[in-house]
């Protein structure tokens, strides 16, 4: 199985700050790598596919990086509302898998 | 508007089966596939398994966690896919998503259900 691990596990940041998230494949996925992000009892919401496409409704602030093995979603501004979990998937092979999350807090 | 509405979970014994639902609107149900998601409480999200659309064959992949446990299966005519889960473990608990998966040289999700809880516990 691919293992996805991310990083930081946490990060607290400040209204308006440039906040970059990491997500390292344990082999090579070409560009097969979605961001979702998820709020506290709520379902996720999907925001990147294909690496670096946004879904429709999404806003420009989040942006994907990334190909084969190293990858990474930025939120250019942080906003409140931008407060919480993100999750990058694998879906170039199965099964595919969830990195561990990364916990978006507003300090 | 794409909405897809989980159903069926609830409180079952180890052992048992449960079936759970996700009814989907606003979209050409059959032209598409649909994943299984599930995550246990407190903790991240889990893939569970996934059915391809009848133009892909309406094949499954499995978890290795579910494998020979679980069944994915689909009625276009309804716009419903189920989760049949036998033999359920205390470590099936969890909330369990669908999300609506498309084709654009492999299949992810695009849109997420609100989930369903199922709690396994004598």
């Amino acid at each position: 199985d691919i293992q996805m691990t991310q990083s930081p596990s946490s990060l607290s940041a400040s209204v308006g700050d440039r906040v970059t998230i990491t997500c390292r494949a344990s082999q090579g996925i070409s560009n097969y790598l979605a961001w979702f992000q998820q709020k506290p009892g709520k379902a996720p919401k999907s925001l990147i596919y294909a690496a670096s496409s946004l879904h429709s409704g999404v806003p420009s602030k989040f942006s994907g990086s990334g190909s084969g093995t190293d990858f990474t979603l930025t939120i250019s501004s942080l906003q409140p509302e931008d407060s919480a979990t993100y999750y990058c998937q694998q879906y170039n092979s199965y099964p595919r898998t969830f990195g561990q999350g990364t916990k978006v807090e507003i300090k | 508007e794409v909405q897809l509405v989980e159903s069926g979970g609830g409180l079952e014994q180890p052992g048992r089966s449960l079936r759970l639902s996700c009814t989907a609107s606003g979209f050409t149900f059959g032209d598409y596939a649909l994943t299984w998601v599930r995550q246990a409480p407190g903790k991240g999200l889990e893939w569970v398994g996934f059915i391809r659309s009848k133009v892909y064959g309406g094949t499954t992949e499995f978890a290795a966690s579910v494998k020979g446990r679980f069944t994915i299966s689909r009625d276009d005519s309804k716009s419903i896919a189920y989760l049949q889960m036998n033999g359920l473990r205390t470590e099936d608990t969890a909330v369990y998503f669908c999300g609506l998966t498309e084709y654009s040289s492999n299949w992810y999700i695009s849109y997420w259900g609100q989930g369903t809880l199922v709690t396994v516990s004598s």
